[in-house]
């Protein structure tokens, strides 16, 4: 089973709107990343959370850590084109540090 | 944010020879580097920690004598493939931290095949 779930699988949004992705364990997600990649190319680092109830923003993506830290959200507002990717998060379930166990990712597209 | 640098970004190998990739921490000492694998709409796996100056350490069904990492210095990793076989191909990326508890970054990625 999947240690890391990214629900929805894939999306498809129109350009100017709003969307929410999530990644969810069972295990206690100690540090959690949020990458976006295009296909064939490297994981852009978009933000990191570690602290349970945190939230932090770049531009017009926000992202959040629930108070149980079993949880992330990732929220874009007013999505653009330029949105578009594979968003994969990522996180450490150990507490030691070390390596990351990604989720599969979602494929988001935005409609112009 | 840091910058990791991937070489080459594309390798078409024949099966029987052996393939390098370098990974390379461009603005930072990288005291741990990580080698993935990522099959098409699958999540990375992870292949194995590297740490400079000791050995790699492997998951559970990588093969060690296949898949050789050497982690010669704090900003430089090397997996090299070897006897490398069509099942072998796929986009392996790399890698780095500063440290614990630090944003991991990732270099571009290395699309292997193996004909």
């Amino acid at each position: 089973s999947q240690e890391l779930e990214q629900s929805p699988q894939s999306l498809i949004v129109q350009e100017g709107k709003n969307l929410t992705i999530n990644c969810t364990s069972s295990k206690t997600l100690y540090g959690l990343y949020w990458y976006k990649q295009k296909y064939g190319e490297g994981l852009i680092f978009l933000m990191m959370l570690q602290k349970g109830g945190e939230e932090k923003s770049h531009e017009k993506i926000t992202a959040k850590l629930d108070e149980k830290k079993q949880q992330s959200s990732l929220h874009i507002t007013a999505s653009q084109p330029s949105h578009a990717g594979i968003y994969l998060c990522g996180a450490d379930l150990t507490g030691a540090n070390s390596k990351l166990t990604f989720g599969k990712g979602i494929t988001l597209s935005v409609r112009p | 944010g840091a910058v990791v640098s991937q070489h080459p970004s594309r390798v078409i190998c024949k099966s029987g020879t052996s393939v390098k990739i370098e990974c390379r921490s461009l603005d930072f000492q990288a005291t741990t580097m990580f080698w993935y694998r990522q099959f098409p709409k699958k999540s990375l796996m992870l292949m194995a920690t590297s740490n400079e100056g000791s050995k790699a350490t492997y998951e559970q069904g990588v093969e060690k004598d296949k898949f050789l990492i050497n982690h010669a210095s704090l900003t430089l990793s090397t997996l090299t493939v070897t006897s490398a076989h069509p099942e072998d191909s796929s986009f392996y990326i790399c890698s780095a931290r500063r440290g614990g508890n630090t944003e991991a970054f990732f270099g571009q990625g290395t699309r292997l095949t193996v004909v």
